[in-house]
């Protein structure tokens, strides 16, 4: 059964340093999610493509945070500099194109900052 | 600002009990979306509700949306250990279905024999 691919699993930073991850969707989905949970909180809407662009980042913190997906494909999210109230599971999904009804979700990065 | 509100927050339940979880949202939108999530791990979908008055069972899950109302429950049958989890509901931030999910804080379901 195709997934949603997630890489790392799990990440131990120091503030002020940068983390990224990355997600490969399930093949075929043109459209990509970042959401980030903090614990004991549902998840919140980073960054919505589809394909290559952005279609919504109005809630992702731009000043530290950035996301791509160059070719449409895997995407990277990454955060420079890492602050610790940035610890918290990053959450990627995908679905078909457009309005979609079903999201399906990767397994996460739990990122951890000390 | 759109609002999901989700109540009970947690819930403690026995084996063979009924319960029901519910979801308020602030905006308009045609449907609605429930997940599960088991600790550690990541999100399950379980229902998408379309319409009003949209009614969806999946063994001993039900779910029901009331658009008018702005309110979706989630209830549980005769409820069994298995269930245990954290279930979320969700609806589109712009009332529509461009997939841009605002979710609940989630309900942390414990059920106990």
């Amino acid at each position: 059964e195709a997934e949603v691919a997630q890489s790392p699993r799990y990440k131990i930073t120091e503030k002020s340093q940068a983390v990224a991850f990355w997600c490969d969707p399930i093949s075929g989905h043109a459209t990509l999610y970042w959401y980030r949970q903090i614990l004991g909180q549902g998840p919140e809407l980073l960054v919505q493509f589809q394909d290559e662009s952005v279609v919504d980042d109005s809630q992702l913190p731009k000043d530290r945070f950035s996301a791509e997906r160059l070719k449409g494909v895997d995407s990277t999210l990454k955060i420079q500099p890492a602050e610790l109230g940035d610890s918290a599971m990053y959450l990627c999904a995908s679905s078909l194109e457009g309005p979609s009804l079903y999201q399906f979700f990767g397994p996460g990065t739990r990122l951890t900052v000390l | 600002e759109l609002k999901v509100e989700q109540n009970p927050l947690f819930l403690s339940m026995q084996e063979g009990k009924n319960y029901t979880i519910y979801c308020n949202y602030s905006t308009t939108s045609d449907r609605l979306y429930w997940y599960r999530q088991d600790p550690g791990k990541s999100l399950e979908s379980l229902f998408v509700l379309l319409s009003n008055g949209a009614v969806k069972q999946e063994g001993r899950l039900m779910a029901s949306l009331d658009t008018k109302a702005r309110l979706s429950t989630l209830h549980i049958t005769a409820a069994v250990h298995d269930l245990s989890a954290t279930y979320f509901c969700a609806v589109d931030k712009y009332g529509g279905s461009q997939g841009n999910l605002i979710f609940g804080k989630g309900t942390k379901l414990s059920v106990k024999p």
